[in-house]
Parts: C-alpha cells; sequence; structure tokens
C-alpha cells in the first residue's frame, strides 16, 4: 500500500516535552498538510507545503509548534513544551499538484497528561 | 472566515436512504466535498463536487449543492452497517486552506 503514513500512530507525553511526528506523503504528492482534530470535531487546518516551502500557516500554529519538509518528501511536526490543550489527532494529508483532493493518512494521536 | 455546519446525528435503517446535511457561509467555496472516518482511522474521500455543478452520481452516492442557499447534502441510497461512520463536509476557497464541518456521525440499525 503507497497511501499516506505517519508514524507514530499514538504518543503518550508528559506536560512540558517536546514531541515529534513524521508524515510521509504519496510519492510524488508534492503538496503536504497537517490538521488537528479533536474529539467530536472535523480536522483544522494547520499548515500547508508545496514541496519544501511552506505556504500556509493557521493562526492555531503558536510558536510551540513547528513543521518541516526539508527535502519536498516526508514532513516533521514537532511541538515544543507539550501542554494538556495540545492532546489530539494530528493528521496529515497529501496532493499532488493540479490536483483538487486530498488523501489522508491515519493520524497520529497524542495524549498529553 | 468560513463557518461549516452538519447535524451531528443520524440513525437510519439497513437498506434506507440516508441523508447527511452540511452548510456553508462564504459563498466564494470553489470545491466541496464529503469525507468518511472510521473509528481510530483517518479521512477517507467519498466524493467531490464543483461549485458551478449542482448534482453528482457516484453509484451510491448522490451528492446535492444548491448555491444559493449554500447548503451541500450527501444521499447514500440502499445504506448498509459498513456505512456507519462519521461523515465530515468540507469546503475549499482559494489556496489550499480546507474547512471540515463537525461532522454527522450516521448509526445505520439492523
Amino acid at each position: 500500500d503507497t497511501g499516506v503514513s505517519q508514524d507514530p500512530r499514538h504518543k503518550i507525553t508528559k506536560r512540558g516535552q517536546n514531541v515529534t511526528f513524521r508524515c510521509d506523503p504519496i510519492s510524488e504528492h508534492n503538496r503536504l498538510y497537517w490538521y488537528r482534530q479533536t474529539l467530536g470535531q472535523g480536522p483544522e487546518f494547520l499548515t500547508y507545503f508545496q514541496n519544501e516551502a511552506q505556504l500556509e500557516k493557521s493562526r492555531l500554529l503558536s510558536d510551540r509548534f513547528s513543521a518541516e519538509r526539508p527535502k519536498g518528501s516526508f514532513s516533521t511536526l514537532e511541538i515544543q513544551r507539550t501542554e494538556q490543550g495540545d492532546s489530539a489527532m494530528y493528521l496529515c494529508a497529501s496532493s499532488p499538484q493540479g490536483a483538487d483532493t486530498q488523501y489522508f493518512g491515519p493520524g497520529t494521536r497524542l495524549t498529553v497528561l | 472566515g468560513e463557518d461549516v455546519e452538519q447535524s451531528l446525528f443520524l440513525s437510519v435503517r439497513e437498506g434506507d436512504s440516508s441523508v447527511i446535511n452540511c452548510t456553508y457561509t462564504d459563498s466564494s467555496s470553489t470545491y466541496l466535498y464529503w469525507y468518511k472516518q472510521e473509528p481510530g482511522a483517518g479521512l477517507q474521500l467519498l466524493t467531490y463536487i464543483f461549485s458551478n455543478m449542482d448534482m453528482k452520481q457516484d453509484q451510491r452516492l448522490t451528492v446535492l449543492l444548491n448555491k444559493k442557499d449554500k447548503h451541500l447534502s450527501l444521499r447514500i441510497a440502499d445504506t448498509q452497517t459498513g456505512d456507519s461512520a462519521i461523515y465530515f463536509c468540507a469546503v475549499r476557497k482559494s489556496g489550499q486552506n480546507f474547512v471540515f464541518g463537525p461532522g454527522t456521525r450516521l448509526s445505520v440499525l439492523p
């Protein structure tokens, strides 16, 4: 299967710790998106990359959050000094250039104790 | 900003049709999407419609768009137990910012 993959699938951490998540998009998809989904809500847009360039960032992405896509392939999302309010499912999606659709990965569920 | 609303719950009997509704606020939305999410899984794209269309059919799925009322619906014919999931409406304006509704939890009763 060559869908979007995310690692880890689950992460439990203590408040104040840093965490990093990885997303591997579908091969040759040059667009990559990060979303956050809390219980009972739809996904909320965080940020978007086209190749290695981060082109859009939501106001939800506080200065504790940073995302990178250094070679235009996989991406990482880091949360520094985690807070309990960061507990959520973090979803990654990708799409090819010119397409109007996104393909989602299974998500990383973060629990901050 | 864009606001997307959906009713939160829907129950239907197996074999009946399901209709899931969505309203949005921004008339400049260009593409409108329906996604399905099963427990513990990511979102699966079901279908989408461009804003200059008013209907799209794909096997058991029919999407209706009323641009005047900013209303989108998804009809699932012959609903099966495997259709039980959360269904998200999403809209996209310009750029790559997709806005999702809160999701409708569909329960299919035997």
